[in-house]
């Protein structure tokens, strides 16, 4: 089976970096995607990872580890519009199937 | 602006009344999907076409049927919504690649 696992809510501070956390167990990996959504709004692409590192888009950085099953996103200088839920979605084979975690809920506090 | 289209927003319906859901797409992927995705969890695969190619969630209930009449358009039938029917449902594309495109997604109550 497929298992995606996050932390369900997360608090930061306007202007802070913060880490959300990814860790997952598929059958097999071909990519690692990011997507936030706003309450109420369909989810929006941030970032794919299929090779171990880091990218970096603006204020957003992905990391991937395929050896220890783990991605993290990284929010630099936080804005109140940051404030969402952000979801971990594992591409397992070659076709275009998403597995999502559950999404971590993003409070953003002046 | 090429993009995923989804009507309505909003739908309400009443328990046991047939209901469909519409999507359509400008970006002519040959990949739709239709997830439901309820309060405060993850969006749920329901059903994927691969062009006309119909793939059916082992655990998507019977009460879920899709059509695809061609490349721009998928329709998401519930032929008697339950109350646990109720829930965001997002239609979403993808082509060569693996991200996908989601559109805004329709709120459906059931009463």
């Amino acid at each position: 089976g497929q298992n995606i696992d996050q932390p369900t809510e997360m608090t930061a501070t306007e202007g802070a970096i913060v880490q959300i956390n990814c860790t997952y167990q598929t059958s097999g990996f071909n990519g690692l995607f990011w997507y936030q959504q706003h309450a109420g709004e369909a989810p929006t692409f941030l970032s794919y990872n299929v090779l171990d590192g880091l990218e970096e888009k603006g204020r957003f950085s992905s990391f991937l580890s395929r050896s220890k099953g783990y991605s993290y996103l990284l929010l630099k200088e936080l804005q109140m519009k940051d404030s969402a839920s952000y979801l971990c979605a594992v591409s397992p084979n070659a076709g275009n199937m998403l597995t999502f975690g559950g999404g971590t809920r993003l409070m953003v506090k002046p | 602006d090429a993009m995923v289209i989804q009507n309505p927003r909003y739908q309400v319906t009443q328990f046991g009344k047939p209901v469909t859901l519409s999507c359509s797409q400008t970006l002519n992927h040959n990949v739709m999907y239709w997830y439901q995705q309820k309060s405060s969890q993850a969006p749920k695969l329901l059903f994927h076409y691969y062009d006309k190619d119909f793939n059916n969630e082992a655990d998507t209930p019977d009460n879920f049927q899709s059509r695809r009449p061609n490349t721009s358009f998928c329709f998401l039938d519930i032929r008697s919504p339950g109350l646990g029917d109720a829930a965001m449902y997002l239609c979403a594309t993808s082509g060569d690649y693996n991200e996908q495109f989601f559109g805004p997604g329709t709120r459906l109550t059931v009463l």
